[in-house]
């Protein structure tokens, strides 16, 4: 049987409908956080960062909400586009360390 | 060139052999990252550069893996005596700023298959 690693926690939506991708993280010393979007055969492309400061961000047609109680972090794509389709990953990192990425969520986006 | 360039972007080797991946960064940008991505995972720290001297090289899972960067620009990943647990996407980044901070540019990686 296949590996479950290969198995990409994956939400599918409609084209023109919001998404929204959520993860937890673990480390509760961590103070900056990154979403990056990968495309097929492509390295990690930045998509918005957000400091621990702040509990949300906006960038163009996304916006990132961190809930530090709960170690929380999600990003909402607005008028989601085929565009949009790739595996986004959340990363962390704590004070002068290396960024540590989570497994990532394929978004499959339906026209 | 215009963003960070890894080669070769395919690598098929035997078990045993020696491998080098080469990883060019972004014109100027101090900081060098390697990462490793297994199928299906995101993408794990290997080792960091600020300009010529590894900084932290903590994610180095044994001591086949090694990585130069000898005048502060190109660096080289190289893995002795390949097994095929070392199979995977070998990803190179870079960054104007030193010390984990600021944007990782990454390039489209190395896939490496070990037989």
């Amino acid at each position: 049987g296949e590996s479950v690693g290969l198995h990409l926690p994956t939400l599918s939506v409609q084209e023109g409908d919001n998404s929204i991708i959520n993860c937890a993280y673990s480390n509760s010393a961590s103070d900056y956080f990154i979403w990056y979007k990968q495309e097929s055969g492509k390295g990690p492309q930045f998509i918005i960062d957000i400091r621990s400061n702040m509990d949300k961000r906006q960038g163009q047609r996304v916006t990132v909400l961190l809930n530090k109680t709960v170690k929380h972090l999600s990003l909402q794509i607005a008028a989601t586009q085929p565009g949009d389709s790739a595996v986004y990953f959340c990363a962390e990192k704590a004070g002068n360390t290396p960024l540590v990425f989570g497994k990532g969520t394929r978004l499959s986006v339906i026209a | 060139g215009a963003g960070v360039s890894q080669t070769p972007s395919n690598k098929v080797t035997e078990k045993g052999k020696y491998v080098e991946l080469r990883c060019d960064p972004i014109s100027g940008h101090t900081a060098l990252y390697w990462y490793r991505q297994s199928l299906g995972q995101g993408p794990e720290f290997l080792i960091y550069f600020q300009g010529t001297g590894a900084a932290d090289d903590s994610g180095l899972p044994n001591d086949r893996f090694f990585a130069v960067r000898p005048e502060g620009s190109v660096s080289t990943l190289k893995i002795q005596r390949t097994e095929r647990g070392d199979s995977a996407v070998y990803l190179c980044a870079s960054s104007a700023n030193g010390g984990y901070t600021g944007e990782l540019f990454f390039g489209e990686g190395s896939r490496l298959t070990v037989l």
